[in-house]
């Protein structure tokens, strides 16, 4: 089956340590992203990735850190630094860079306890 | 004034009713529309894309975009109790190094009862 994958489902962390989100796709797709979404905020671009090894800050990059060392994944790692970290994180994927449509990933819930 | 904005409902609707979802835009540049369903505790699902101004059938669904108003649309017919989910409007550019980022709605929550 094509697709996105995302894990774990549900984590769960503490304060004051860091995190990592995977997220594969089998798409072939060139362009890959991350999203936060919080109750009432829609849908805030984290990272996005266009091509392997490069990638760019969204609109609400800071206490996030990525990686795109394969064409395939894409995970998110969620810092200390990062104030409000509980919230659902989606990753997307694209064919290209340009005006294509994102496909998502199931997503994984992230609660800072 | 933010770039989309979106009625976040919630619309309850009886099954078989026409539902109504719409999506108003301040930026004259985004060209690319789309539609997405977000069940519960899930991801967002690719419903509709349209890029021009018009109707855009799929099923018992229907987009429509007026660029001269900056207006979307989605129409659902004989709505279903499985149409219920969150419906996020999102558009992109096509400029520059920018056309890659879609800008959402906050969503619509609809719930169709039985």
């Amino acid at each position: 089956d094509g697709g996105i994958t995302q894990s774990p489902k549900y984590l769960f962390r503490k304060e004051g340590q860091n995190v990592t989100l995977s997220c594969e796709q089998n798409l072939n797709h060139d362009a890959m992203y991350w999203y936060r979404q919080d109750p009432g905020q829609g849908l805030r671009l984290i990272y996005y990735s266009q091509i392997v090894n490069d990638f760019q800050k969204g609109d609400i990059a800071e206490g996030y850190s990525v990686s795109r060392e394969k064409k395939e994944s894409f995970p998110l790692t969620v810092t200390s630094a990062q104030k409000n970290p509980t919230a659902f994180y989606l990753c997307a994927s694209s064919p290209g860079a340009g005006p294509d449509t994102q496909y998502f990933g199931p997503g994984t819930r992230l609660t800072v306890l | 004034q933010k770039e989309v904005e979106q009625d976040p409902g919630p619309l309850s609707v009886p099954e078989g009713a026409i539902v109504s979802l719409n999506c108003t835009y301040s930026n004259s540049a985004f060209q690319y529309f789309m539609w997405y369903r977000q069940y519960s505790r899930k991801g967002p699902e690719l419903l509709m894309y349209t890029y021009s101004s018009g109707n855009k059938e799929d099923g018992r669904f229907t987009a429509q975009v007026d660029k001269s108003s900056k207006y979307i649309s989605l129409f659902i017919r004989d709505s279903q109790p499985s149409d219920s989910a969150t419906y996020l409007c999102a558009m992109s550019t096509n400029s520059g190094g920018s056309n890659y980022k879609l800008t959402f709605g906050k969503g619509t929550l609809l719930t169709v009862n039985p």
